[in-house]
């Protein structure tokens, strides 16, 4: 899964909890992204960050929180506000470049609601 | 938002034959890439083709991009048992350095 850890496998959330999602990759890329995945569909972009303290809203924002205080990672936390939390979320990390570039993507967190 | 759609959504063949998976896009695009997926996992990269280019190669992996359709392909050659996973094309649209947008993808089944 080329340099990228995401944990844990699984995590499970109970009504009403906050919960976060690491991501740490050792690629030295400046660009982390977080996707959802929901059973049968594409990924949807949560959040992403080019660069250390900085990052922008994806399609899927809403009920979803990031920081960027090191390079290396990417926490996503969950929040109550998201009513519909169980899927499976994949971070994935790209070099810098002006021309779309490649992404290598961690296992996954598979959450899952109490 | 989904730009890309694959076609079919799900393809069974024997070990051996080709396996021909397309994706249609809407608007211009800077790049397109295919990802495959095993279950439960995360995504691979496959190959990444630029607007400028028409065809690509891998492996027994060939790719196509028609950017006049807004239309891609994937072709697997001599296909194996291990090639069965889902397959996601992606696009980076014009004006949009680094996010990838995902099609619902193709769920291939190889048949040993």
């Amino acid at each position: 899964d080329g340099g990228i850890t995401q944990s844990p496998k699984y995590l499970f959330r109970k009504e009403g909890q906050n919960v976060t999602l690491s991501c740490e990759q050792n690629l030295n890329h400046d660009a982390m992204y977080w996707y959802r995945q929901d059973p049968g569909q594409g990924l949807r972009l949560i959040y992403y960050s080019q660069i250390v303290n900085d990052f922008q809203k994806g399609d899927i924002a809403e009920g979803y929180s990031v920081s960027r205080e090191k390079k290396e990672s990417f926490p996503l936390t969950v929040t109550s506000a998201q009513k519909n939390p169980t899927a499976f979320y994949l971070c994935a990390s790209s070099s810098a470049g002006t021309n779309g570039e490649t992404q290598y993507f961690g296992p996954g967190t598979r959450l899952l609601v109490l | 938002s989904q730009q890309g759609e694959e076609d079919p959504q799900a393809l069974s063949i024997q070990e051996g034959e080709n396996a021909t998976m397309n994706c249609s896009y809407k608007t211009s695009i800077n790049n397109l890439q295919w990802y495959r997926q095993n279950s439960g996992r995360g995504l691979v990269h496959l190959i990444l083709i630029r607007s400028n280019e028409r065809e690509k190669h891998s492996g027994r992996l060939r790719v196509t991009l028609d950017t006049s359709k807004k239309s891609s392909s994937l072709l697997i050659t001599a296909s194996r048992a291990a090639d069965t996973a889902s397959y996601f094309c992606a696009t980076v649209p014009s004006g949009s350095a680094r996010q990838l947008t995902f099609g619902s993808g193709t769920q291939l089944t190889v048949l040993p």
